[in-house]
């Protein structure tokens, strides 16, 4: 059973802040991190698909690296804004896994005016 | 474009109820399609997920099946629900080919509560 963490669990911040999130885990046979952002009443959107070591993406505000070797990724937030309130996910693939993802059980951001 | 549809949004359903829950795809072909679940409290996991039509690999023994009858239709099912299949139901597609290079794409998912 892979172990895919994310902390914190949850997060509280004030609009115009920068905030940034952890996701972990085991750094043998990966192949792929992918980031979700999950808005209430909404679907799981695609964020970021990474793939390689030292692997840098952004998406306006939001950025994401990836450290295989040690077998991490951190999601950045610059200036949150309300509408960045959601849950990040995380979710790995590995080599000789299948097309399957496993998820971390996701970081909730709340950007309060 | 592509586009997923889940269906029903919500469903309360007495325990030892069967259940059917349908997903389709449309603007693709051969999709890989996924089922996963999120308890409450728990993170998302995989049910079960298909490469094609027939095609079902399942990931946790539990009191759920899955079948693909068309190559962009997934359907859930149950004979007889439990009290712990009550969950957050989600349906997904990614493509067939470049494993892991593409995002999934997620219906709008199923609330279903077994009461």
């Amino acid at each position: 059973i892979l172990n895919v963490e994310q902390s914190p669990q949850s997060l509280h911040v004030q609009e115009g802040d920068s905030t940034n999130f952890t996701c972990s885990f085991p750094s043998s046979n990966f192949y792929a991190l992918h980031w979700y952002r999950w808005e209430t009443a909404k679907s799981p959107e695609a964020l970021f698909v990474m793939t390689l070591n030292g692997d840098e993406k952004k998406k306006g505000r939001i950025s994401a690296t990836l450290n295989t070797k040690e077998g991490y990724s951190y999601l950045y937030i610059k200036g949150s804004q309300p509408e960045d309130s959601a849950t990040y996910l995380c979710a790995l693939l590995y080599a000789g896994g299948g097309n399957k993802l496993t998820f971390g059980t996701g970081t909730q951001l709340k950007v309060e005016l | 474009s592509q586009t997923i549809h889940q269906w029903p949004a919500t469903l309360v359903q007495p325990v030892g109820s069967p259940l059917s829950l349908e997903c389709t795809v449309e603007g693709t072909s051969n999709p890989n399609l996924y089922w996963y679940r999120q308890a409450a409290g728990r993170g998302l996991q995989l049910l079960f997920y298909s490469v094609g039509i027939g095609q079902i690999s399942s990931e946790v023994p539990q009191n759920l099946s899955a079948s693909r009858p068309q190559d962009r239709q997934f359907i859930l099912s149950s004979k007889k629900l439990l009290l712990s299949d009550s969950g957050f139901y989600l349906c997904a597609w990614s493509v067939g080919s470049g494993q892991g290079a593409y995002g999934y794409t997620f219906g709008s998912g199923t609330r279903l509560t077994v009461v």
